[in-house]
């Protein structure tokens, strides 16, 4: 059961213009919902982090968007570079003494010049 | 670099053969996590252990073991391989064992069955 479903799988963007990924998700426990970049050869790193208790949370050029009533949270990143060209991946974890990342299928960010 | 620290970062083994995978959770990490990326089931997690006790089973093969050692490094036991076990292995670590604790990830050991 996919429980956090993620779109577009690939994305291309002009640099300058703005990505916009997307994320629903299933399970109502999750209180925890952070986006991963990912490049070619490397492992998984947070970008940033968003819980249900806001709609929105901005770090830099990067920007999550969350409505809890349509389980959706959605990843901003504006004036988008050719650096940021990489595997976005929506992830969401439930409180509790155990942790365990639930990951979405993955978005392939493509920025040209 | 992420401070997780996996060995090997390449390998390719046999079907039916057994390998070993280890990882070195970052400084004062005491919560570990092994997760398997494929090209067709995504990043799926595997396995938790915290302070040296497993805590959340995911999607785990029976063939599949792991355990937390003392100095919290962590091994991931891969037996009797088959074609579809070949996959990017993470670990990836967090300082306790609850959601909202970042968790960092390793750079991964690439194991290829043939």
């Amino acid at each position: 059961q996919q429980q956090v479903k993620q779109s577009p799988q690939s994305l291309i963007v002009q640099k300058g213009g703005i990505s916009i990924i997307n994320c629903a998700y299933e399970n109502t426990a999750f209180d925890y919902f952070p986006w991963y970049q990912q490049f070619p050869g490397k492992g998984p790193a947070l970008l940033i982090a968003i819980r249900p208790d806001v709609s929105e949370k901005k770090e830099g050029r990067f920007t999550i968007s969350f409505n809890k009533s349509a389980k959706q949270f959605s990843l901003h990143i504006m004036d988008s570079q050719p650096g940021d060209s990489a595997t976005y991946f929506c992830a969401a974890a439930t409180t509790g003494t155990a942790s365990k990342l639930t990951f979405g299928t993955g978005t392939r960010l493509q920025v040209t010049l | 670099d992420s401070g997780v620290t996996q060995t090997p970062k390449h390998l390719i083994t046999a079907t039916g053969q057994r390998v070993t995978l280890r990882c070195s959770p970052r400084s004062g990490d005491l919560s570990v996590y092994w997760y398997q990326q494929s090209l067709d089931q995504g990043l799926q997690f595997l396995i938790q252990y915290y302070n040296g006790e497993e805590r959340a089973k995911g999607n785990i093969l029976e063939r599949f073991s792991a355990q937390q050692f003392p100095d919290l490094h962590s091994e991931l036991n891969l037996s009797s391989l088959e074609l579809g076990d070949s996959a990017l292995y993470f670990c990836a670590s967090s300082a306790f064992g609850h959601s909202g604790n970042t968790i960092y990830f390793g750079e991964g050991s690439w194991l290829t069955v043939v």
